[in-house]
């Protein structure tokens, strides 16, 4: 079935990389996503990556993907405030987007 | 180039009363699929419009319905109310065939 799992809580410190997990079940998602989501507000498309690939870089956001073990990661560099958020790991399937329950990113000064 | 505009930002309603959403998709996208994200959870689909049709339905009754209208816009209607209906509810837009989804900022449904 759909299921994409990733930590519910993540706390970093200002400067320092925020690495968020996620795995997913379906061995044919042609796309992976993460979003960002700010309180009251959308969700906002980070970065994708297509499931050919293994690692795609843009700016301070990287992310792996490892199809074998159907693990996604989303790594921020030199965290800021700015980054406090919640971030979603999502999968495309059937042309729909499942999402994962998201991760809450809370910066410490 | 405005992305997608969803109307009203926020709504009360009563249970068992009837409730109408609306969404514009960003320009040039054709495909419109709409989410529910109850507090403190992910998106979940709830279905998707192309060319006028309900080509996709998550797992949600059929108080839950929709429509496509011929400009892309569309429309979700709940019947009967119930206060676990109460959400953020998502629209978002694609180009068929496209991975680029846009969401808006969604309708902010509070069910008393």
């Amino acid at each position: 079935g759909e299921d994409v799992e990733q930590s519910l809580f993540l706390s970093v410190r200002e400067g320092d990389s925020s690495v968020i997990n996620c795995t997913y079940t379906d061995s044919s998602s042609t796309y992976l996503y993460w979003y960002k989501q700010e309180p009251g507000a959308g969700l906002q498309l980070l970065t994708y990556i297509f499931s050919n690939m293994d690692m795609k870089q843009d700016q301070r956001l990287t992310v792996l993907l490892n199809k074998k073990d159907k693990h996604l990661s989303l790594r921020i560099a030199d965290t800021q405030t700015g980054d406090s958020a919640i971030y979603f790991c999502a999968e495309m399937e059937d042309d729909k987007i499942i999402f994962g329950k998201g991760t809450r990113l809370h910066i410490l000064p | 180039d405005a992305g997608v505009t969803q109307s009203p930002t926020h709504l009360i309603k009563t249970r068992g009363q009837q409730v109408t959403l609306r969404c514009s998709p960003k320009s040039g996208h054709d495909t419109v699929s709409w989410y529910q994200q109850a507090l403190g959870q992910g998106p979940q689909f709830i279905f998707q419009y192309y060319e006028e049709e309900e080509r996709q339905r998550g797992n949600f009754p059929d108080r839950f319905s929709g429509h496509q209208f011929p400009n892309y816009s569309s429309e979700l209607n709940v019947n009967a109310l119930l206060l676990g209906d109460s959400a953020l509810y998502l629209c978002a837009s694609s180009l068929d065939g496209n991975y680029g989804y846009t969401f808006g900022s969604g309708t902010r449904l509070t069910v008393v």
